[in-house]
């Protein structure tokens, strides 16, 4: 069973600071994406990450993907106020439709 | 409209009622996506279109009934719910292409009397 793990789950810090979320996942997957989600608010597309050693930046968000650890990092540089929000990382296998897998999620809190 | 839009934004209903989710996406899009997000799990996917037709029930009670009559409109029909089926339900939508994205709607917030 693929299972998708995120830490830390809870995150406060202060606008200037650098951060990093970690994504963890149990098996093989073929891609991995990004979401954001403001409070009372659907998710939003950040990042699909396809090929071991892949890296996007947006902003003063970068993702990564080491296939072989498992593991994808979101990497939050100066922090702003406006990226509060909750940050989920999901992946599937390309078989037809997407059939996604979330982790718990990481509340990202950024205080002036 | 543009994107994925869902009504109801907001339901409340009793046990013994029935009532039914609306999603539609205008993005030209195959698949389509019904999702359980609660306070206390992960986002769970529950139903999976793919062409109109369905690849996946992850196992979904039987008092959640999808339907989608083509590949721009969902529906997920309600009767008899618990509790604890107050969640909120999110309807996605996406493409074929591989580095496409799942696009969600705003969701309608359930809560089960």
């Amino acid at each position: 069973e693929l299972k998708v793990e995120q830490n830390p789950l809870f995150l406060s810090m202060q606008e200037g600071k650098n951060y990093t979320i970690y994504c963890n996942y149990s098996t093989t997957s073929d891609r991995l994406y990004w979401y954001r989600q403001d409070p009372g608010k659907s998710l939003e597309s950040l990042f699909v990450l396809l090929s071991n050693g892949a890296v996007k930046q947006e902003g003063r968000l970068m993702a990564s993907l080491d296939t072989k650890a498992r593991l994808s990092t979101l990497h939050i540089t100066a922090a702003v106020h406006d990226l509060s929000a909750t940050y989920f990382c999901a992946v599937d296998r390309i078989q037809g439709a997407q059939k996604l897998v979330f982790g718990q999620g990481t509340r990202l809190t950024i205080n002036p | 409209e543009t994107g994925v839009t869902q009504t109801p934004r907001h339901l409340v209903m009793g046990m013994t009622n029935k009532k039914s989710l609306k999603c539609e996406q205008h993005l030209g899009h195959n698949a389509m996506y019904w999702y359980k997000q609660s306070a206390k799990k992960p986002l769970e996917l529950m139903f999976v279109y793919n062409f109109k037709e369905q690849t996946e029930n992850n196992s979904v009670p039987s008092r959640f009934s999808p339907e989608c009559p083509n590949s721009s409109h969902l529906f997920l029909h309600l009767h008899t719910l618990q509790p604890e089926d107050s969640a909120l339900y999110l309807c996605a939508s996406s493409g074929r292409g591989l580095t496409d994205t799942q696009y969600f709607g705003p969701g309608t917030r359930l809560t089960v009397l």
